[in-house]
């Protein structure tokens, strides 16, 4: 079955510090994979998403992702933490060859950082 | 800024009301997404609309009624609900083709609900 899996339930980093999440999918077809960000009390927003083609994309705020097939990963970066990125972070891989297409969501990473 | 529109933003029900959920989005897309979103849980899909016509249903219960009058408007219609049934509730949008590789879905502030 498709799943995403996000192993990291929570992160501290301190602001200025780079940033890695991880995530790792399943999927038997090519897959189609998304970074959502979501604040406290909000719904999520789109960070980026992967097609194909580059398999390091570049997204909003300052993140980038990279798509390594070898690995089924697609881990989220960015060089320099700022504090207003404290959030809750989801990876995302989109099903389809159905009669619905959907996204199917990891648990999701709770980002927090130190001053 | 999201093009998703929830109302109400936050919501208190006992067990024996009955009260609607609002989405609507400006997008032009034509599916919408029921999310329920609980502590420590992942993001459950319940419903998928496109072109208005229901194409999913995550085996909601039944006190849970969607509607979508139209490829803007999704409602959620709640009755006899559980404490349980407490959660942040997602509507989400996207220019989907069945058949065709997914979209990106753009999603809603979301709905709080507490159930006494």
């Amino acid at each position: 079955a498709q799943s995403v899996t996000q192993p990291d339930i929570h992160i501290t980093v301190s602001e200025g510090a780079s940033l890695e999440l991880r995530c790792n999918y399943s999927y038997g077809a090519t897959p189609y994979l998304f970074w959502y960000v979501q604040s406290p009390g909000q719904g999520l927003q789109l960070l980026l998403k992967y097609f194909s083609g580059d398999t390091l994309v570049q997204g909003i705020k300052g993140f980038e992702a990279e798509f390594k097939r070898s690995q089924s990963s697609f881990n989220l970066r960015k060089p320099s933490v700022h504090w207003s990125d404290a959030a809750e972070y989801f990876c995302a891989v989109g099903e389809y060859g159905g009669a619905t297409n959907k996204l199917i969501f990891g648990t999701g990473t709770l980002l927090a950082v130190q001053p | 800024e999201t093009g998703v529109t929830q109302t109400p933003r936050h919501l208190v029900m006992g067990m024996t009301n009955k009260k609607s959920l609002k989405c609507e989005q400006h997008l032009g897309h034509n599916a919408m997404y029921w999310y329920k979103q609980s502590a420590k849980k992942p993001l459950e899909l319940m419903f998928v609309y496109n072109f208005k016509e229901q194409t999913e249903n995550n085996s909601v219960p039944s006190r849970f009624s969607p509607e979508c009058p139209n490829s803007s408007h999704l409602f959620l219609h709640l009755h006899t609900l559980q404490p349980e049934d407490s959660a942040l509730y997602l509507c989400a949008s996207s220019q989907d083709q069945v058949g065709v590789y997914p979209y990106e879905q753009y999603f809603g502030p979301g709905t709080r609900l507490t159930v006494t």
